[in-house]
């Protein structure tokens, strides 16, 4: 049963704070993926990585940055946390194919942040 | 940033009836578009990656349609059950390399 795990369902940090948020897959994925999802709007892309060390910014990168060490694993790393990057965080893979559009990405159970 | 649009936002219907959604994307640059169906405390998951104009996917009771030349595909549910209670998404993406999604429709069907 392919999986995407992510390290925490709940997280609660202060303004401030680093945050690391950390993904694993298990199905030897070489795309991996970072989305938030807030209530009225789409997932949103933050950042994503075609191969290890590789990176790529999405649509909304600003206040985030990513790490790929390992193909396995993909991390959110939130410098200095702020209230307005409280949100739902989904991170997901998908296999290198023909292109990442083209391929269904496989989600993992997602990180609810707070940041007080 | 691709503007990808579903409709409607939410919908309530009995079981036993069947439904459907709209997904709206640009027609004038389009790669593929994706349908994933997120249960409530579960990932989303894949239902259907779409590329061609006029196809068609079918998946059990759920179908899909494809229109890339007017830019929109239609979600259909037969015989709605309690456990297709989720919210849909849909995704198209202008280049190869990353989705835009929709906000979703969220479905709730009672018995």
């Amino acid at each position: 049963d392919v999986k995407v795990t992510q390290s925490s369902r709940y997280l609660v940090k202060r303004t401030g704070e680093k945050v690391f948020l950390e993904c694993v897959q298990d199905m030897d994925h070489e795309n991996m993926f970072w989305y938030r999802q807030d209530p009225g709007l789409g997932l949103r892309l933050i950042y994503f990585s075609y191969d290890v060390k590789m990176k790529e910014k999405g649509d909304i990168p600003e206040g985030y940055s990513v790490s790929r060490e390992k193909k396995e694993r993909f991390s959110l790393i939130l410098e200095s946390a702020s209230t307005n990057q409280t949100s739902m965080y989904l991170c997901a893979s998908s296999s290198l194919g023909t292109g990442i559009g083209y391929n269904e990405q496989f989600f993992g159970p997602g990180t609810r942040l707070t940041v007080l | 940033i691709l503007n990808v649009e579903q409709s409607p936002q939410s919908l309530h219907v009995q079981e036993g009836d069947s439904t459907n959604f709209t997904c709206s994307f640009p027609s004038s640059i389009f790669y593929a578009l994706h349908w994933y169906r997120w249960e409530t405390a579960k990932s989303p998951e894949a239902l259907f990656v779409m590329t061609l104009n006029g196809d068609e996917k079918k998946k059990g009771r759920i179908s899909a349609t494809l229109n890339t030349k007017e830019g929109y595909s239609y979600l259909y549910i037969k015989g709605s059950q309690p456990e297709d209670s989720a919210t849909y998404l849909c995704a198209s993406t202008g280049t190869a390399s990353k989705l835009t999604f929709g906000t979703g429709t969220r479905l709730q069907v009672t018995l």
